[in-house]
Formats: C-alpha cells, structure tokens, sequence
C-alpha cells in the first residue's frame, strides 16, 4: 500500500480559518516533507521536519510529526484564497536512495 | 531564471509515436528524477539519476528511456506511446535533504 496516505481527501473552509492535514506513513523515515501544488503547476517544496524533531513552523504553517505513531499533521493558521490548493506529503524512507514516496493528496479550498 | 524547467508544456501525440521531453535545470543539484502524475493526481516515481547515473528504476515498462547527457540535463524518452501513458510528467531536482525542486511539468496526451 502507498507510503504517506494524507487525511482528509478534500477540505472545503472559510478564509481566515484554521486547515488541518494529517499523513500517515508505514516505515521508517529520514524525514517527512510537505508540498503543495496549484491547478496545473508543479509542487512546491513547503517545509521538511526530520525524523528527530517533533514540530516545526514556517511562517503560518505549523507542521508536527509523531514518529511513534508514523503520522504528521500539517497547520495552515490564518487561510487565505491563494491557499487553495492540493497539499502532499512525502516521505524520505531510510534506506530509500534518495527515493521520495507521496501521498495522494488533501485538496484544500479556501473560500472568500 | 527558471530553476527547473521542462519543454514542451504540452504535447499531444497519436498512439505509437515516439516522443520526448527535455528537463534543465541550474540549481546546481546531484540528483535528478522523473514523476508521473496521474488523472487522480496521484504522483509516482519513475527514475532517478544521481550525477548522471541511474539509481532509481520504477517498474517503469522498457519502452521509457531516461538520459542525462550532463549534471544539469535530464531527458525523458518514449517510445510507441499507449493511450495509457496519457499523463502529466513532472522533472524534479534533489537538495541537500532531498527536498525536491519540481519543474512545471509536461502534460502528455495520447490519442
């Protein structure tokens, strides 16, 4: 089965609210990464927490990983419009030879 | 200047024809790799170059040939395309943790 499942499939909020994405992964990993991905354009790289930390922020994205429980969860605070879009996880798995396994994705919509 | 990018943007193409698509990128990265992303938008591995060697090899049918001509090229070549390889491609560069740097991608259509 795929490494790095996200809940929920899809998000619908109001701007200004809180977004919240959670990834499920299987193995052991190096670090987890989070992407985001408008209509028709490539991922973009958001934030990377390794497997010894258990938070990081950027900005108004808070990103926490539970390696106990092979899950992490990703905090949009504040959303916007232009946060619409679909959201990745990837995961860094040891031994993988710089192979990244993604998710299927979280399509967030932001409603004005 | 574009850190990754990809030629052509869109190709439409009839089954069987031989095609390919070209990736550049100046971020001065190793690593280089090739992504399929489907319909449902999930995103897949196909192949990996680390210094224009192979080092990831997806189960990817033998008709899909990379080359990596230099550090900072990566060429993806198809041959008698299959209406099932109607997709979007994406090139990507690995960083220092293998953040990967995506270029636009290359949306493939198979008639």
């Amino acid at each position: 089965s795929q490494q790095g499942e996200e809940d929920p499939q899809a998000l619908s909020i109001q701007e200004g609210e809180n977004a919240t994405m959670n990834c499920s992964y299987k193995t052991s990993i190096n670090n987890l990464q989070w992407y985001r991905q408008n209509s028709g354009r490539g991922l973009v790289h958001l934030i990377l927490i390794r497997s010894n930390e258990r938070e990081k922020h950027s900005g108004r994205l808070r990103v926490t990983l539970d390696t106990s429980k092979k899950s992490s969860s990703l905090l949009i605070t504040a959303s916007r419009a232009a946060d619409t879009a679909s959201y990745f996880c990837a995961t860094d798995a040891r031994g993988s030879n710089y192979k990244l396994t993604f998710g299927k994705g979280t399509l967030l919509t932001v409603n004005p | 200047d574009t850190a990754v990018s990809q030629t052509p943007k869109y190709l439409v193409t009839q089954m069987g024809n031989d095609k390919s698509i070209k990736c550049e990128q100046n971020l001065g990265h190793d690593t280089m790799y090739w992504y399929k992303q489907d319909s449902k938008k999930f995103l897949k591995i196909m192949f990996s170059y680390n210094n224009k060697e192979l080092i990831i090899n997806e189960t990817v049918p033998n008709r899909f040939s990379p080359k990596s001509p230099d550090k900072a090229h990566l060429n993806l070549h198809i041959n008698s395309l299959e209406l099932g390889d109607s997709a979007v491609y994406f090139c990507a560069t690995g960083g220092v943790d293998n953040e990967q740097f995506f270029g636009p991608g290359t949306r493939l259509t198979v008639l």
